[in-house]
């Protein structure tokens, strides 16, 4: 089975405050999504990766930024965190052929900013 | 857990008895659809897809029907068991112009009564 781990399930941390989520996926797979989880919005696509130093924006990058520097792990950088980043973070990995294959999903970081 | 969403829709079904969750789409170009289950507390778990190609597809248990001329998906759980009380979500493949990414329906949650 697939295997996506984020590094923390619950995680607070004060307003202007460097942020850093890790997620690492096991199934040597070189696609890699970052997605934030609210109520009433459903799942928002922030950034995501096909290859190692590659990424590309989603559909709400504004705030955000990401890292892959190895091909397992996929990290998502809140530069200067604010509370409209207070939200549920989802990691995802998928094989090649992108389009027609189920992205695997973490379980889930839920970040609280102060 | 907290809830994914505060305004689901929700469907409450008998233990036993058959669930159907449905799921509209908007784009014709779309041509690969997956079902999610989340479950409290975790991440979106894969259950099912089916390419555009195909009207239905069976698994364990599920089925899920795709009629493309209205643009519907559903998922069908036979003998539906408190196992399956989640929050379920279709993801839709935009297609290659728009970079392969998904677009998430906003989820049903489904109470199974004892």
């Amino acid at each position: 089975d697939v295997k996506v781990t984020q590094s923390s399930r619950y995680l607070v941390k004060r307003t202007g405050e460097k942020v850093f989520l890790e997620c690492v996926q096991d199934m040597d797979h070189e696609n890699m999504f970052w997605y934030r989880q609210d109520p009433g919005l459903g799942l928002r696509l922030i950034y995501f990766s096909y290859d190692v130093k590659m990424k590309e924006k989603g559909d709400i990058p504004e705030g955000y930024s990401v890292s892959r520097e190895k091909k397992e792990r996929f990290s998502l950088i809140l530069e200067s965190a604010s509370t409209n980043q207070t939200s549920m973070y989802l990691c995802a990995s998928t094989t090649p052929g992108f389009g027609n294959q189920p992205q695997h999903f973490g379980d889930g970081t839920r970040l609280s900013i102060l | 857990g907290e809830s994914v969403g505060l305004h689901l829709p929700t469907l409450s079904v008998q233990e036993g008895d058959n669930s159907i969750i449905n799921c509209a789409y908007s784009n014709s170009a779309s041509d690969y659809f997956i079902w999610y289950k989340q479950e409290s507390g975790k991440g979106p778990q894969f259950i099912i897809d089916i390419r555009s190609n195909m009207d239905k597809r069976q698994g364990q248990r599920v089925t899920v029907l795709l009629n493309k001329t209205v643009k519907h998906l559903s998922l069908q759980i036979a003998a539906t068991q408190p196992g399956d009380s989640a929050v379920y979500f279709c993801a839709e493949n935009r297609g290659k112009a728009a970079g392969n990414k998904l677009t998430f329906g906003g989820g049903t949650r489904v109470l199974v009564k004892p």
